[in-house]
């Protein structure tokens, strides 16, 4: 059984810093995109980052709201995504969801969700 | 960024009822297109991929079509387990864009 598990959110103050873990297990790791999608009820559903696999030298891809900020990172020997969030802003405030990239793309797998809160 | 259309953003319907969902993307993007389920205070499911490819455990009553910008999701004889929130998403390439979603309620 495929599972992805977030941690790591919380409240933080603006301009602040939070790192977002999610271990997966039920599957081989190593050989899937991997990628975060955060939802609130202002933007409703948005991708946020994307990581691909070692034989793609890990490539990165991140939406420009988060570029320069947000760093998506992966250990495969611990089957483990994370999302560092530096100078966080009122607006990341949402549910941070780790989710599996299919044979495309497209989310075949999503987390539970942690949610980041980010509030003076 | 391509932007994605979805209507109606809202839908009541009975159980037994057929529903069809629409999504519009600002610009071709192929047979790229996923749809996902939402139920209240749960993650989000994958239902359909490429458009019309049904996902891993997915009813048959469930079904997508189209491509380049017009897509529709179609769900046949309405179960009381399928009311929630639908999402398109587009796959052609980043950034990955959702769509408004659309919330389909009991009638």
């Amino acid at each position: 059984e495929v599972k992805l598990e977030e941690s790591g959110g919380g409240l933080v103050q603006p301009g602040g810093s939070m790192k977002l873990s999610c271990v997966a297990s039920g599957f081989t790791f190593s050989n899937y995109w991997m990628n975060w999608v955060r939802q609130s009820p202002e933007k409703g559903l948005e991708w946020v980052a994307e990581i691909r696999l070692k034989s793609n030298n890990y490539a990165t891809h991140y939406a420009e709201s988060v570029k320069g900020r947000f760093t998506i990172s992966r250990d495969d020997s611990k089957s483990s995504v994370y999302l560092q969030m530096n100078n966080l802003r009122a607006e990341d405030t949402g549910i941070y969801y780790c989710t599996r990239g299919g044979l495309g793309p497209y989310f075949d797998y999503w987390g539970q969700g942690t949610t980041l809160t980010v509030s003076s | 960024d391509i932007q994605m259309t979805q209507s109606p953003a809202s839908l009541s319907a009975s159980v037994g009822e057929t529903v069809t969902i629409t999504c519009r993307a600002s610009e071709n993007i192929y047979s790229y297109l996923a749809w996902y389920q939402q139920k209240q205070g749960k993650s989000p499911q994958l239902l359909v991929y490429n458009a019309k490819t049904l996902a891993e455990g997915v009813p048959s009553r469930f079904s997508g079509s189209g491509s380049g910008t017009q897509f529709s999701l179609k769900i046949n004889s309405l179960q009381p387990e399928d009311f929630g929130s639908y999402y398109c998403q587009h796959h052609y390439g980043t950034p990955y864009t959702f769509g408004g979603g659309t919330k389909l309620e009991i009638k």
